[in-house]
C-alpha cells in the first residue's frame, strides 16, 4: 500500500491555457473520486469513478473540465482555457468501502 | 440541503489545555460521519466513522461522539503536533456513490 499519488504536486499557469492532473490511487481500489479545496474551506466534490466509469459529476463541473479513468486504473483531470478561479487544491481519493476515502496529497493550481 | 457546519473556525490552545470541536449536520438520514484531519500541503487523513448516536471513537487524544444533529471532537491533553485542520463530512442523501460533503473545517493551533 503506498498511498494515493498525485503529479504534479504544483502547477502554475496562464489564464487560457489547459492543465492536466494525474492520480495513481491505491491499487486495489476500485472507487476514485476528485475533489476541489479552496483555502479556509473543506474539500468540494467534483466526480467520482466506479472501475473505469464515470458514475456521478458534480453541477459545480463546467464543461471546461473532464475526467477520465481508462481501465480503471490512473485517472486524469483535464482543465480547458483555465480561469483564475480555477485556483485550488486538486484532491484525489479512493476507497474500498464506500465514504472512507484515502486521499492524495493534492494538486495546487495557480491561475495568473 | 445538505449541510455541514463546523465550529469554531480556529482554535489556539495551550498544550494539555482540553477542549472540543463541533459538527452540526443536516442530512435526515444519516448514513455516518466521518472526521479528518488534514496537515498543511497535504490531503486530508482518515480520523473516524460514527453510525449511531450515542457511538463514540477514540484515538490517542482524540474521542469522536454523536448525537443526532452532531458530533463532538474531544481533544484531551493536546501537544503541539495535534495542530492540523480538522474536517467533518456526511454522505449526501441524494447519493449513494459513497461522496462525503465536507465542514469548513476547525484550524487547531496547540502552543508549546
Amino acid at each position: 500500500d503506498t498511498g494515493v499519488s498525485q503529479d504534479p504536486r504544483h502547477k502554475i499557469t496562464k489564464r487560457g491555457q489547459n492543465v492536466t492532473f494525474r492520480c495513481d490511487p491505491i491499487s486495489e481500489h476500485n472507487r476514485l473520486y476528485w475533489y476541489r479545496q479552496t483555502l479556509g474551506q473543506g474539500p468540494e466534490f467534483l466526480t467520482y469513478f466506479q472501475n473505469e466509469a464515470q458514475l456521478e459529476k458534480s453541477r459545480l463541473l463546467s464543461d471546461r473540465f473532464s475526467a477520465e479513468r481508462p481501465k480503471g486504473s490512473f485517472s486524469t483531470l483535464e482543465i480547458q482555457r483555465t480561469e483564475q478561479g480555477d485556483s485550488a487544491m486538486y484532491l484525489c481519493a479512493s476507497s474500498l468501502e464506500a465514504e472512507k476515502l484515502f486521499f492524495g496529497s493534492g494538486t495546487q493550481l495557480s491561475v495568473l | 440541503e445538505d449541510q455541514v457546519t463546523q465550529s469554531p473556525e480556529a482554535l489556539r490552545l495551550q498544550e494539555g489545555e482540553s477542549s472540543s470541536l463541533n459538527c452540526s449536520y443536516t442530512v435526515s438520514g444519516l448514513r455516518g460521519l466521518f472526521w479528518y484531519r488534514q496537515d498543511p500541503g497535504k490531503g486530508p487523513e482518515f480520523l473516524f466513522t460514527l453510525y449511531s448516536a450515542g457511538e463514540e471513537k477514540e484515538k490517542e487524544r482524540l474521542k469522536a461522539t454523536l448525537t443526532k444533529k452532531e458530533s463532538f471532537l474531544h481533544i484531551t491533553a493536546p501537544k503541539p503536533e495535534d495542530s492540523a485542520t480538522y474536517l467533518c463530512a456526511v454522505p449526501p442523501d441524494s447519493s449513494n456513490t459513497g461522496k462525503l460533503i465536507f465542514g469548513q473545517g476547525t484550524t487547531l493551533q496547540v502552543k508549546p
